[in-house]
């Protein structure tokens, strides 16, 4: 059972525009929520996370949303640039402290 | 050292034989996890580390794989009687204690089972 969802496997789009990735989640005592962004042949990097205290959270080009009643968190990046293509990777954390990771979307940004 | 080392970054075996991967974390970092990536699919946790003992252990798929922590520094997965659907990157991660945003990975072992 899948407790961490990211639907899409990929997404394209053009330099310059907006890329959301969205994930979903089921357990409702997850309470602290993170992106971490991938390359080829390397470990997963921290990105950006959020608390379940708030419902959003800024760092430049990157923001994410939370919606606890929908369980649903988004992260926007603007404006996407082709250095951003990655894989991205959702995960949540709750009182045991270690994370449980989506599936993880394909970003490709197209100069 | 700077970084999370894992060794070898690639090991092709072949099908029933054991294997070890290594992981090296950060100096300081008493939280060691391993999680594995199969193809197409997300990071799928294995086993926990605080210091030396393993509090959670409950990912790992049989009683084929091993892990162990040493010195509450290195730690070394073991794969016995290797199967081809252990074919994945197996990641390593580090932190201090709570920390969990402070998760720093490897760049992972990509296992190979022919």
């Amino acid at each position: 059972d899948q407790q961490v969802k990211q639907n899409s496997p990929s997404l394209s789009v053009q330099e310059g525009r907006i890329s959301i990735l969205n994930c979903d989640y089921t357990n409702s005592m997850f309470d602290y929520f993170l992106w971490y962004k991938k390359y080829p042949a390397e470990g997963p990097t921290f990105l950006i996370s959020i608390s379940s205290i708030k419902d959003k959270n800024e760092d430049g080009r990157f923001t994410v949303f939370l919606n606890k009643s929908a369980k649903h968190l988004s992260l926007h990046i603007v404006p996407s640039q082709p250095g951003d293509s990655a894989v991205y990777f959702c995960a949540a954390s709750g009182s045991a402290r270690q994370l449980t990771f989506g599936s993880g979307t394909q970003l490709t940004v197209l100069p | 050292g700077a970084g999370v080392s894992q060794s070898p970054s690639n090991k092709v075996t072949e099908k029933g034989k054991d294997v070890e991967l290594r992981c090296d974390p950060i100096s300081g970092h008493t939280a060691l996890y391993w999680y594995r990536q199969s193809l197409g699919q997300g990071l799928e946790f294995l086993i926990y580390f605080q210091g030396n003992s393993a509090p959670d252990k409950s990912g790992l798929p049989s009683d084929r794989f091993s892990a162990e922590r040493t010195g509450g520094s290195v730690s070394t997965l073991t794969i016995q009687r290797t199967q081809q659907e252990d074919s994945a990157v197996y990641l390593c991660a580090s932190t201090e204690t709570g920390q969990i945003y402070g998760y720093t990975f490897g760049s992972g072992t990509r296992l190979t089972v022919v």
